[in-house]
């Protein structure tokens, strides 16, 4: 069955340490995002790719980046992890255009001490 | 940008009540979505419906799209259907979407 993983699902990393959050997807989308979950924020976009080479900034970008090398990946990258960054993030993929589904991962859970 | 207003914020339930859950948004859109996220964290999508009505076993959900609401119908609801709803839209070409803050349902047996 196509899926979509994201690895590790648990992470506890220092302050001012590089983080890379991996996320792949057998759907075969071209839509992929990244969105992070805080409480009394619900979820809010990091951000996004509608093809391989292409990336996009979303609602909360600082401090994250992304790339997208082929179509099943697309790996979230903070640059010096802050405690502000502590939180929970899932990847999600759809198919091209508008209105398709829209399928999410498991989340990853990051800790920043 | 779209700003997506859920209510309500929390309700309580007893096994086999009715409930209704409401999605308000400050913008036409073409993409709507209504999620599931159960206690265990998993996101599950319930309904594609920018217009419309649609049905799915207890669930239905219909939108409104010329006066920007939506809303999610929870028929003889179950424990199992405890967790947060999300409402989340998108106005754009493309699929990336706004979420509300959610709707967090306790169903108690």
């Amino acid at each position: 069955d196509a899926e979509i993983t994201q690895s590790p699902r648990h992470k506890i990393t220092e302050t001012g340490r590089q983080v890379t959050l991996a996320c792949h997807q057998t759907w075969n989308h071209n839509n992929m995002f990244w969105y992070r979950q805080d409480l009394g924020h619900g979820l809010r976009l990091i951000h996004y790719s509608y093809g391989v080479q292409d990336t996009n900034k979303g609602e909360v970008s600082d401090g994250y980046s992304v790339s997208r090398s082929n179509t099943e990946d697309l790996p979230l990258t903070l640059e010096s992890a802050a405690s502000s960054q502590t939180s929970v993030y899932f990847c999600a993929s759809s198919r091209t255009g508008s209105g398709n589904t829209i399928y999410f991962g498991e989340g990853s859970w990051l800790t920043v001490v | 940008g779209i700003q997506v207003e859920q209510s309500p914020p929390d309700l309580i339930l007893q096994e086999g009540a009715n409930s209704t859950l409401r999605c308000n948004f400050s913008d036409s859109v073409n993409n709507l979505q209504w999620f599931h996220q159960n206690p265990w964290g998993q996101l599950i999508n319930l309904f594609y419906i920018p217009s419309g009505t649609k049905q799915n076993g207890r669930l239905s959900a219909t939108t409104v799209a010329t006066e920007r609401y939506s809303l999610l119908y929870i028929s003889s609801s179950q424990t199992t259907d405890s967790g947060v709803y999300f409402c989340a839209v998108g106005g754009g070409s493309q699929g990336n979407l706004i979420f509300g803050k959610g709707t967090k349902l306790s169903v108690k047996p």
